[in-house]
């Protein structure tokens, strides 16, 4: 099972809003909507931003969205702010006959 | 709120069994799936697998053959035991909460698989 394609880095200015993609298959995302997303800033444990797709953790800023088109998932972040800086992860769930949860390359968000 | 911990050596030598175990506080394991991820130097994630509070297992295939993941309920703890480890076992091995999604995690722990 491969792992889901992202972007190696994304970049933007403070107040500007990005996207992140996450390209899977229809073996896995786009098969369940069990698509999560975690940050990860250097030397930290990931941190849970989006589960099953689209939905919020209790805490986490309402600039943090998660979408899906097909076999490609997306997390959009809006007025970009300099703790966003940040690694990110999709994940998603890849069924029981293949690696259960395959997760993405991560996309190294920059803030100019 | 719940805390995860990883303890266990931090040098394992090649073809030897990496053991770690996991202790969680400020609530219960019951209930729950808890899961071990790990992580390479400078590299991505990778699911290694999950344990129910009874004991149900599921493992990455990729790793199957070498992975046992058990559960103590009474000191509210799980173990990962990774056996004929090489030096692509080299990793932050991290422990968390949950199979559909994984929250919260523990601080991790390196381990380092050298002669």
């Amino acid at each position: 099972q491969s792992a889901l394609t992202q972007p190696a880095s994304v970049s933007g200015s403070p107040g500007q809003s990005i996207t992140i993609s996450c390209t899977g298959t229809s073996s896995d995302v786009g098969s369940y909507n069990l698509v999560t997303w975690y940050q990860q800033h250097p030397g930290k444990a990931p941190k849970l931003m989006i589960y099953e797709g689209n939905k919020r953790p209790s805490g986490v800023s309402n600039r943090f969205s998660g979408s899906k088109t097909g076999n490609t998932a997306y997390l959009a972040i809006s007025g970009l702010q300099a703790e966003d800086e940040a690694d990110y992860y999709c994940c998603s769930y890849a069924g029981s006959s293949t690696s259960f949860y395959v997760f993405g390359t991560g996309t190294k968000v920059t803030v100019l | 709120q719940v805390q995860l911990q990883e303890s266990g050596p931090g040098l394992v030598k090649p073809s030897e069994t990496l053991s770690l175990t996991c202790t969680v506080s400020g609530g219960s394991i019951n209930n729950y799936y808890w899961s071990w991820i790990r992580q390479p130097p400078g590299k991505g994630l990778e699911w290694i697998g999950y344990i129910y509070f009874t004991g149900s297992t599921n493992y990455n295939p990729s790793l199957k053959s070498r992975v046992t993941i058990l559960v103590d309920t009474s000191n509210n703890q799980f173990s990962l035991t990774l056996n004929s480890v090489t030096a692509a076992d080299t990793a932050v091995y991290y422990c968390a909460r949950g199979a559909n999604w994984f929250e919260p995690w523990g601080q991790g722990t390196l381990v380092t698989v050298s002669s």
